[in-house]
């Protein structure tokens, strides 16, 4: 069974500090990873992806790929209490094209 | 900015109707999806569609669904005879490339069924 982790939280991180999630998966031939963010009762929200090893930057928003530790990680710095959602991690299954796995989500918390 | 929308935005059902979900892709993509989220469980892969014919499906998509894009924009959701465990949000999702794996979501359709 492929499974993606998450800790379901909810993290809570105090405004302007850095918030990090986190997301292992156990599908070793895994090739592309995703940070969604759900607001309650929204649709999912692409914020980042990611490919390779190593870091990606985008704004406040920065992923962090380890393949050998089948880890992967989102960090938002600056925290802003707009921020406050569920992270959705979501990594494509190694033999497949278009299958997307999910998982249960991170609920995140800026306090003012 | 180029949105995947969806139709209705609620559907209440009984049980043992059919029920019909529209989506509008985002117009140059080229892949397109049904996902569904049962209330406070994760998101589930249904379906992905490309070249007019379903790329890949999950156990989930069982012989009660079916996909279908009648026209140049619309992509469809049937759920045929319901069943009360299929209250759930119904998401409809594009993309550009199947190298990328990128996927936009639509607003997504809850339905309901009674």
């Amino acid at each position: 069974q492929k499974e993606v982790e998450q800790n379901s939280g909810p993290l809570s991180v105090p405004e302007g500090a850095i918030a990090s999630l986190n997301c292992t998966y156990s599908d070793r031939g895994s090739q592309s990873f995703f940070w969604y963010r759900q607001y309650s009762g929204k649709s999912p929200e692409l914020i980042m992806f990611i490919y390779s090893n190593g870091d990606k930057e985008d704004g406040r928003f920065t992923a962090q790929l380890n393949k050998a530790s089948q880890y992967v990680s989102l960090l938002i710095r600056d925290s802003q209490p707009s921020d406050s959602a569920t992270y959705l991690c979501a990594v494509n299954m190694g033999d497949s094209n278009y299958q997307l796995i999910w998982g249960a989500g991170t609920k995140l918390i800026i306090k003012p | 900015e180029p949105e995947v929308t969806q139709t209705p935005s609620h559907q209440v059902t009984q049980m043992g109707q059919e029920v019909i979900l529209r989506c509008v892709p985002i117009s140059n993509h080229l892949y397109f999806y049904w996902y569904r989220q049962i209330l406070g469980q994760k998101v589930e892969f249904l379906v992905s569609f490309y070249n007019n014919e379903i790329s890949e499906k999950s156990e989930i998509f069982d012989d009660q669904f079916s996909v279908e894009r009648p026209d140049g924009s619309n992509f469809t959701l049937k759920i045929r005879s319901t069943k009360l465990e299929d209250s759930a949000m119904y998401f409809c999702a594009s993309g550009r490339d199947r190298e990328t794996y990128e996927q936009y979501f639509g607003p997504g359709t809850r339905l309901t069924v009674t």
